[in-house]
């Protein structure tokens, strides 16, 4: 079983649409989770870190959920622009070994 | 903005060359990774290192080493490349592990 599995899409949806992407972690002791989108053929950029409580960044909303070990992304109202790769990355408690999830595609139509 | 450079985008190297991949931070970081990105595996960890002459292993070191002579540059070196080595490697600079700048990659094959 991998440490931090995504359904790996791709999710194709129309401009204006909202779309949810999931992750489950195995590790229960990690401590720090984030978003990361990647554009094909680039690196992966921060995207938001991921709280407890949720955190909301424009059009974008990431959910943290302990006792399911579970991270959300929401994007609303999606773009062209956000066609890429979001990768869901978790963290053990020092924070050095970061587990990366393989990646969920989404390709957004006009 | 911090900026990772590294210092081949691609780079063909025959089996069994020993082989070094450099990276470059600007923003005085203490700590620097490596990994390597492959298809439907995702990034895995090579090693990181939090400090000048400071090194760890991280989940798939064989094969690999590192340098940090210097704060600002992190050496990757594989010792005798093989072709399971193919592979994209990216490095990753982050001032308080609260999110890491990467830079652009190295795509290495080898043949």
């Amino acid at each position: 079983r991998k440490e931090v599995e995504q359904d790996p899409g791709p999710f194709n949806v129309p401009e204006g649409a909202t779309v949810a992407f999931n992750c489950t972690y195995s590790n229960s002791a990690s401590q720090s989770f984030f978003w990361y989108r990647q554009d094909c053929r680039k690196e992966p950029k921060l995207l938001m870190s991921v709280y407890s409580s949720g955190n909301e960044d424009g059009r974008f909303t990431a959910q943290l959920n302990r006792a399911s070990q579970y991270i959300s992304l929401l994007i609303r109202d999606s773009k062209l622009s956000d066609s890429a790769t979001y990768l869901c990355v978790a963290g053990d408690t020092g924070g050095f070994k970061t587990i990366f999830g393989a990646g969920t595609r989404l390709f957004v139509k006009a | 903005d911090v900026k990772v450079t590294q210092s081949s985008r691609y780079l063909v190297k025959r089996t069994g060359e020993k082989v070094f991949l450099e990276c470059v931070q600007d923003m005085d970081h203490e700590n620097m990774f490596w990994y390597r990105q492959d298809p439907g595996l995702g990034l895995r960890l090579i090693y990181f290192s939090y400090d000048v002459k400071m090194k760890e292993k991280g989940d798939i070191p064989e094969g690999y080493s590192v340098s940090r002579e210097k704060k600002e540059r992190f050496s990757l070196i594989l010792e005798s490349a093989s072709t399971n080595q193919t592979s994209m490697y990216l490095c990753a600079s982050s001032l308080d592990l609260n999110g890491y700048t990467f830079g652009s990659g190295t795509r290495l094959t080898v043949v």
